[in-house]
């Protein structure tokens, strides 16, 4: 298995507080992916870094920011949770070469109250 | 912009029969496609991925996919399926001009019956 972390795997939150989620690897793969997962939508990119410091909105990203520091860390922020983004969030990575498919984490399970 | 569509959010087949999933795609590039699968309360695990080359492509657990240029589908099929089947099933598309990022579609739930 790729080695992903995602940190923490379960976490129950008040509306209006902020939230900071992360995925370390130690793959060493440039791109990493934040989706979130909600029933009858799939998986929905919210942020990605295809480097150090570089990073870029996907399809859903309002009220989520990002920020990569280290290769191997990658964190999402929610900056005053909503229970709208109460949802499963799923860390990925990919190296983009020989290897073009993403490897996944085993998610955190967000509540917002 | 690229699209992923899976007919059927829900598949209920009797366990030894043939299993088809269906996915069909739009791009405006040659397409990399994939099919996951995730279990109850895990990560998603790659089944299979078509790049390029070999347009009928084999992947775990018994599982194979053929991509159709002309009918944008890339539908994943098992010829018996197994109890351990039971799962949700993803097909993606990949942006690969542009950080390889992943578009998914919505899911298809793969009931396997005794």
């Amino acid at each position: 298995d790729a080695g992903i972390t995602q940190s923490p795997r379960h976490k129950v939150t008040e509306t209006g507080t902020p939230v900071t989620l992360r995925c370390h690897q130690t793959e060493n793969h440039r791109y990493m992916y934040w989706y979130r997962q909600d029933p009858g939508h799939g998986l929905r990119l919210i942020h990605y870094s295809y480097g150090v410091k570089d990073t870029d909105k996907g399809e859903v990203s309002d009220g989520y920011s990002v920020s990569r520091s280290k290769t191997e860390d990658f964190l999402l922020t929610l900056e005053s949770a909503t229970s709208s983004q109460t949802s499963v969030y799923f860390c990925a990575i990919s190296d983009g070469h020989t290897n073009t498919e993403a490897f996944f984490g085993q998610g955190t399970r967000l509540t917002v109250v | 912009a690229q699209s992923v569509t899976q007919l059927g959010s829900h598949v209920s087949v009797s366990e030894g029969a043939l299993v088809l999933l269906r996915c069909n795609y739009s791009s405006s590039v040659p397409p990399y496609l994939f099919w996951y699968v995730q279990y109850p309360n895990q990560g998603l695990q790659l089944l299979l991925k078509y790049t390029t080359g070999a347009t009928l492509v084999k992947g775990i657990n018994g599982f194979e996919a053929e991509f159709k240029k002309s009918e944008t589908s890339f539908h994943l099929t098992k010829p018996s399926a197994h109890m351990s089947d039971a799962a949700e099933y993803f097909c993606a598309v990949s942006d690969r001009g542009s950080s390889y990022k992943l578009i998914f579609g919505s899911g298809t739930r793969l009931l396997v019956r005794p």
